[in-house]
């Protein structure tokens, strides 16, 4: 069975930062792209960031780029996703999730989520 | 960017009736899209993805069909459990985006 499980979401300060990170079990980590999509509060989903099977490509959403940082351990089958400069609008549930192989296309499966709050 | 419109926006449905859920992108995104089901406090789940293709133990009753621009979710037989938001994501084109979701009731 393939799970994913995110972790390092919490409240933070406008300015501030955090790093997420989830851990891929129950398939192939190296072979798959790898992605981060955020939910705000009552709201739709929004694709945040992506990183190739090999760590060598990576991808944001323009709401993020200069902000965020996607990385992997494929030794460790952890994709971590450092937050920086967070906003108030940043708030949301971080999914991490899965690709088909190396390839940008449907997130299959998702992680559970890590809620993270960024107020004063 | 395309933008994915869903409608509607709430769809009340009975038990055991069909529910038809609509998803449209500003430009052809050919059959590149997958539609996911949410239910409240969980993940998204993949439902359908190549517009028709059922994913891994998804049930029958839920159907997708379009290419181009005009996508449809059908649930033929609504159970309890179907009761959720359900999100198109075309993935034609970069970024991928999303619809805003439709969210299905109970009539």
């Amino acid at each position: 069975e393939v799970v994913l499980l995110e972790s390092g979401g919490g409240l933070v300060q406008p300015g501030g930062s955090l790093r997420l990170s989830c851990i891929g079990s129950g398939f192939t980590f190296r072979d798959h792209a790898m992605s981060w999509v955020r939910q705000a509060p009552g709201k739709g989903l929004e694709r945040v960031s992506d990183i190739s099977a090999s760590g060598g490509s990576t991808f944001y959403a323009d709401s993020v780029k200069g902000r965020f940082t996607i990385s992997r351990d494929n030794s460790n089958n952890t994709v971590d996703l450092q937050m920086n400069s967070l906003r108030v609008e940043d708030t949301a549930v971080y999914y991490c999730a899965k690709n088909r192989y190396n390839s940008l296309e449907w997130f299959d499966p998702w992680g559970q989520g890590t809620l993270v709050t960024v107020s004063s | 960017e395309i933008v994915m419109t869903q409608s509607p926006a709430t769809l009340s449905v009975s038990p055991g009736e069909r529910a038809t859920l609509s998803c449209r992108a500003t430009q052809t995104v050919s059959s590149n899209l997958a539609w996911y089901q949410q239910k409240p406090g969980q993940a998204p789940r993949l439902l359908i993805y190549g517009a028709s293709s059922r994913a891994t133990g998804i049930p029958a009753r839920f159907s997708g069909s379009g290419s181009g621009t005009q996508f449809t979710l059908i649930i033929s037989s609504l159970q309890s459990e179907d009761f959720a938001v359900y999100y198109c994501q075309q993935y034609d084109n970069w970024p991928r985006t999303f619809g805003q979701g439709t969210k299905v009731e109970i009539k």
